[in-house]
């Protein structure tokens, strides 16, 4: 399998800061990366898909970058809804992984 | 949208099935995924289903516990699992696409515990 980590694994900032949130692929994954928001008791909401593109209805402050097996999650501006828990996931391979998760708490 | 059946408590050893109920688009069109979340935990993948032919793709840690599969005549995927222990108390998702999920169901808690 495809092993995914995340970094840091908690980052706390502040409304108006610029948050870059790290994953790593264990191999290439070329761009079939995928970036998810969830908030406790909530399912998660797709930001990103293949790297860089933007889901429908997400706010243009998240980008996401990279590629082969370093990626990463910007948002440019972070505000109060955005505090939660992100992950990245792979599926680049016939059996899909996740990260382990980021949480962006107040700081 | 993804309509999953409700919460299940289950002892040790036993088995949990539970449903997806999916409307709005066309069913046989998506794989299924299923996916976990245990309590305080990541969001782990577990396979999916072909709604079309049946055909299934098992994450590799559940091979020979877990059986996913379909009525299209109502649109309702299945999943289940057997052998339960205390580690596989968790949400369970439904979602379809090709790799990232941009729909959900709303998640069926499962309880393990004797």
């Amino acid at each position: 399998d495809i092993q995914m980590t995340q970094s840091p694994s908690t980052l706390s900032a502040s409304v108006g800061d610029r948050v870059t949130i790290n994953c790593r692929a264990s191999q290439s994954i070329d761009d079939w990366l995928a970036w998810y928001q969830q908030k406790p008791g909530k399912a998660p909401r797709l930001l990103i898909y293949r790297t860089s593109t933007l889901q429908t209805g997400v706010p243009s402050r998240f980008s996401g970058s990279g590629s082969g097996t370093e990626f990463s999650l910007t948002i440019g501006s972070l505000q109060p809804d955005d505090f939660a828990t992100y992950y990245c996931q792979q599926y680049k391979s016939t059996q899909f992984t996740f990260g382990p998760g980021t949480k962006v708490d107040v700081k | 949208q993804l309509v999953q059946s409700g919460a299940e408590v289950k002892q040790p050893g036993a088995s949990v099935k539970i449903s997806c109920k999916a409307s709005g688009y066309a069913f046989t069109t998506l794989h299924m995924h299923w996916l976990r979340q245990a309590p305080g935990q990541g969001l782990e993948w577990m396979g999916w289903i072909n709604p079309s032919f049946g055909g299934t793709n098992y994450a590799q840690k559940f091979q020979g516990r877990v059986t996913m599969t379909r009525d299209t005549s109502i649109t309702t995927a299945f999943m289940e699992l057997h052998s339960l222990t205390s580690d596989d108390t968790a949400i369970y998702y439904c979602a379809p696409g090709v790799g990232p999920f941009d729909t959900w169901g709303q998640g069926t808690l499962v309880s393990v515990s004797s």
